[in-house]
């Protein structure tokens, strides 16, 4: 399976700014995707991040919450945009390597506190 | 929207004794997916079922592809002290772009007590 990157692994942020995450894969992948886990929970889908047009977000996610980017098959970025103490989880990156219907693939996250 | 409900909640087991878990759903999922997650750490792929009654193993760990198609089951024998963490199953389903996406379960939280 893909080596998956994620950056950075933890930060700590003030109310108010804006955050990117960075995911890098090692290989072309087929998709892409983001979620969220609050503390103590199961892991949230935020989007399906989709190579050179707008991403698909999941019912309670919004662009202008949660912009991703992603400009070609390894690379893709979430933005978690004027945060709150309630956007404190972690982050994380999903990836399908090969045809449609294999399982996804995650990198180890980024732990996020918004103070 | 679908959910998938995994029991038990949490458990507690002696070194030695075998495991079982399982994950239910209001829907009907063509893939079903088992992964554990530990501190610190991304969800890791455990096992991945394609087929209604599919039964597969990997080392100690086996798992079911439920014939109703609406649920799954994770057996762990002879559990280890590494074997903590949270279990989670996942079902494949079709996302608003008709593409595929990902439901979780509620997860498993799992103590090995040596």
């Amino acid at each position: 399976s893909a080596v998956i990157s994620q950056k950075p692994s933890r930060d700590i942020c003030q109310r108010g700014t804006s955050l990117t995450i960075q995911c890098q894969v090692d290989s072309q992948v087929t998709m892409m995707f983001w979620y969220r886990q609050q503390p103590g929970q199961s892991l949230t889908l935020i989007a399906t991040a989709n190579q050179g047009s707008e991403a698909t977000y999941e019912s309670g996610f919004v662009i202008d919450k949660f912009p991703i980017s992603r400009p070609n098959l390894t690379f893709s970025t979430l933005t978690v945009s004027n945060m709150s103490p309630e956007d404190s989880s972690i982050y994380l990156c999903s990836v399908v390597v090969g045809a449609a219907g294999q399982p996804q693939h995650f990198g180890d996250g980024t732990r996020l506190s918004i103070l | 929207g679908q959910q998938l409900n995994q029991s038990p909640q949490s458990m507690f087991i002696q070194e030695g004794e075998d495991v079982s878990m399982n994950c239910t759903s209001s829907s009907i999922f063509n893939t079903w997916l088992w992964y554990k997650q530990e501190p610190g750490e991304g969800p890791v792929l455990l096992i991945a079922l394609y087929k209604a009654g599919e039964l597969t193993s990997n080392g100690r760990l086996t798992a079911q592809f439920g014939i109703t198609r609406k649920d799954s089951f994770l057996n762990i024998s002879a559990s280890i002290p590494s074997d903590v963490g949270i279990y989670f199953c996942a079902g494949q389903d079709t996302s608003s772009s008709g593409t595929y996406k990902y439901i979780f379960g509620t997860g498993t939280r799992l103590k090995v007590l040596a």
